[in-house]
C-alpha cells in the first residue's frame, strides 16, 4: 500500500482480555518496528523485525507481549491478560532496510483497557 | 530509556518567526532524525542527518549536528500556524540491528 496501515484505530478492552493489533507495512519494506507512546511522552521501542525474524525484542515489557511477522510483511502485536497500564497508543513503522532511511509510521492503534 | 532529550519542552512563537529546537544525546550515533507529530496521529519523518554531516536543509527546515557536543538543532524558518505540532528527535546507534530511540518531544505552538 501507499502507507503503513494499522488496525483497529481504536480498541477498548476489559482488563484481563487478549488483544491483537495489526500492522500492514509499506510493500517491500524489510524492517518493521513497534513502539508504544503514552500521553506526553515520546515513542518507546518494543520490537524490531528484519524480514520474518525479530531482530530485537528487548523493548517488550514482559511475557504478556508477543509479536509475529510470519511472512515478512504484515505483523501482529499480541497482548495477553491486558492491564490498565497497557493503555497507550501503539505505533507501527516500516523502513526499507532499517539502517539508512527514516521510518514511515502508521496512524497508530489507541488501546484503552478498562 | 530515551536517549534523545529535546529542549525546550514547549515553545510558543508568532507566525512568521523562526523556531529553534534542540536535542542532546548520550552515546555515539550513526544518524539523528527529526519527526513531527500532529495531535493524536502518527509521526512524520522530517529529515535525517548522518554522523559525518554537519548541516542539512529541506525546504524551511535546517538541521545541524555537532557530534563533539552530542547535540543537534532543528530550525524552522518563517513558521506557519500549520507547523503547530510536537517535534521529536531520534537517534540511531551503530550496529546492524540498531533501532531509533526517541526523546520526549517539544510542543511547538505557532500563533496566527
Amino acid at each position: 500500500g501507499a502507507g503503513v496501515s494499522q488496525t483497529p484505530s481504536n480498541k477498548v478492552t476489559e482488563k484481563g482480555k487478549y488483544v491483537e493489533l495489526r500492522c500492514d507495512p509499506i510493500s517491500g519494506h524489510t524492517a518493521l518496528y513497534w513502539y508504544r507512546q503514552s500521553l506526553g511522552q515520546g515513542p518507546e521501542f518494543l520490537i524490531y523485525f528484519q524480514g520474518t525474524g525479530a531482530a530485537d525484542d528487548s523493548g517488550l515489557p514482559n511475557d504478556r507481549f508477543f509479536a509475529v511477522r510470519p511472512e515478512g510483511s504484515v505483523s501482529t502485536l499480541k497482548i495477553q491478560r491486558t492491564e490498565r497500564g497497557d493503555s497507550a497508543m501503539y505505533l507501527c513503522a516500516s523502513s526499507p532496510d532499517g539502517n539508512n532511511y527514516g521510518y514511515t509510521f502508521g496512524s497508530g492503534t489507541r488501546l484503552t483497557v478498562v | 530509556s530515551q536517549q534523545g532529550e529535546e529542549d525546550p519542552q514547549a515553545l510558543s512563537i508568532q507566525e512568521g518567526e523562526n523556531a529553534t529546537m534542540n536535542c542532546s544525546y548520550k552515546t555515539s550515533i550513526n544518524n539523528l532524525q527529526w519527526y513531527r507529530q500532529n495531535s493524536g496521529r502518527g509521526l512524520v519523518h522530517l529529515i535525517l542527518i548522518r554522523s559525518n554531516e554537519r548541516e542539512k536543509h529541506s525546504g524551511r527546515l535546517r538541521v545541524t549536528l555537532d557530534t563533539s557536543k552530542k547535540s543537534s538543532s532543528l530550525l524552522i524558518t518563517a513558521s506557519r500556524a500549520a507547523d503547530t505540532a510536537s517535534y521529536f528527535c531520534a537517534v540511531r546507534s551503530f550496529g546492524a540491528n540498531s533501532k531509533l530511540t526517541f526523546g520526549k518531544g517539544i510542543t511547538l505552538s505557532v500563533r496566527p
